[in-house]
């Protein structure tokens, strides 16, 4: 149980157009979902926290027309890299908080790889 | 003084031995502790999960938590190739969405 997916896994774009990647919780419901940041052999950055069907809180720094987060239902968060550039390169993961037994677990994704060129 | 401290190792075994993983922080409202396994380009894997202080045993892996010396341990019994991964603590407070991670720790075994 409490699997999480990503889509895509990994994706190159030009610089200046935009990217989508969806997280989905499969087997729970979950009620706030995380999108984090990685860059290589670091720890994960949280970039912003989105509950079902409100706003996103994001952290301090990470621009919030840049990274347009919207949790639609309470299986399905998607994040959105609006005009994509090379710094913007990076391993992308979501993770899901359900409720119940698994409200303070965080299931994460496999994670995207996103490559602006 | 960061919320979480992991040293980031590498540590390197050989098969069998036993893996020692350690964090500590200064944030006295943590009240779940939750160790981490990430292979390389992959997302992170929830290994152990705990509520306050205590041990917690799940097969080869034995997790263990101190609240009065803000410490967290990780045990890996028996230790496999399979097991090399990084480890990364992460901890929350009650209430709390966010989670607070060490930098983790990058561990090799050897065959």
């Amino acid at each position: 149980g409490a699997v999480v997916s990503q889509h895509p896994s990994r994706v190159i774009c030009k610089s200046g157009t935009s990217v989508k990647i969806e997280c989905r919780s499969l087997d729970f419901q979950a009620t706030t979902m995380f999108w984090y940041r990685q860059f290589p052999k670091q720890s994960l950055m949280l970039m912003a926290t989105s509950n079902e069907g409100s706003k996103a809180t994001y952290e301090q720094g990470v621009e919030k027309d840049k990274f347009l987060i919207n949790h639609a239902s309470l299986t399905l968060s998607t994040l959105t890299v609006t005009s994509a550039h090379p710094e913007d390169s990076s391993f992308y993961i979501c993770s899901a908080r359900g409720e119940g037994p698994h409200s303070y677990e965080q299931y994460f994704g496999p994670g995207t790889r996103l490559t602006v060129t | 003084q960061k919320e979480v401290e992991q040293d980031p190792g590498p540590l390197s075994v050989p098969e069998g031995a036993i893996v020692s993983l350690n964090c500590t922080y200064s944030n006295s409202a943590f009240q779940y502790f939750m160790w981490y396994r990430q292979y390389s380009r992959k997302g992170p894997e929830l290994l152990m999960y705990t509520y306050s202080s205590g041990n917690k045993e799940d097969g080869r892996f034995t997790a263990q938590v101190d609240k009065s010396s803000k410490y967290i341990s990780l045990f890996i019994r028996d230790s496999q190739p399979s097991d090399s991964a990084t480890y990364l603590c992460a901890m929350s407070g009650y209430g709390n969405n966010r989670l607070a991670f060490g930098k983790g720790n990058q561990v090799v075994v050897i065959p």
